[in-house]
């Protein structure tokens, strides 16, 4: 099975300031056929279900503020929130769906 | 609008079994895949089990497997997810997931149903 690591486990950012969050795969996610990265982030704030952020690595799912941003191929990618806003604290989590089962990294709670 | 709504959730003795249902509605129920995530109280996310969009093929995280058995009935637009010989690791909340496929990403949830194994 796929394992995802995340980090850090935890991050405080200042309000306007860049928000980095790193995922690392133990396998490559990257399906040469297509060219396509098996990876998604989701948010999931206090007492709420997760909800979709980025999807193929680095496609904003609509509706997603476009200060998030997703990047990085094969094993490495990275969730980038450009100016961070109130409403973005969260866990943020990354996703693998190359192979079943899909697998989650451990979470990134991100703080103010 | 999609609407994903976790029932049957509860109380359950170690050993004991229960059926969780997730009624769809709002998106082709019969042509997306569907899938079963848990989080336990204070933890991160775990994939617990998936299956096709004409339930021909199904998919579950070892942690499960031979415990659990997921199905659809794809004329009611329901998901389920039969749970036996419960254990107290299984307490979570059990979020129902839809996909495209297997292979794409988790694209709507629910709001969880909690399940607690305790005696």
């Amino acid at each position: 099975d796929i394992v995802m690591t995340q980090s850090p486990d935890s991050l405080a950012v200042s309000l306007g300031e860049r928000a980095t969050v790193n995922c690392k795969s133990s396998q490559n996610v990257l399906f040469d056929s297509n060219n396509k990265n098996y990876l998604a982030w989701y948010q999931q704030k206090r007492g709420q279900p997760p909800k979709l952020l980025i999807y193929w690595a680095s496609i904003r799912e609509s509706g997603v503020p476009d200060r998030f941003s997703g990047s990085g191929s094969g094993t490495d990618f990275t969730l980038t929130i450009s100016s961070l806003q109130a409403e973005d604290v969260a866990v943020y989590y990354c996703q693998q769906y190359y192979s079943t089962p899909y697998s989650f990294g451990q979470g990134t709670k991100l703080e103010i | 609008e999609v609407q994903l709504v976790e029932s049957g959730g509860g109380l359950v003795q170690p050993g004991g079994s229960l059926r969780l249902s997730c009624a769809a509605s709002g998106f082709s129920f019969s042509r997306d895949a569907m899938h079963w995530v848990r989080q336990a109280p204070g933890k991160g996310l775990e994939y617990v089990s998936g299956i096709t969009s004409n339930g021909g093929s199904t998919y579950y995280a070892n942690s499960v497997k031979g415990r659990f058995s997921i199905s659809r009935d794809n004329s009611k637009n329901t998901l389920y997810l039969q749970m036996g010989s419960l254990r107290a690791e299984d307490t979570a909340v059990y979020y129902c997931a839809n996909s495209l496929a297997i292979g794409a990403h988790l694209k709507d949830w629910g709001q969880g149903a909690l399940v607690t194994v305790s005696s």
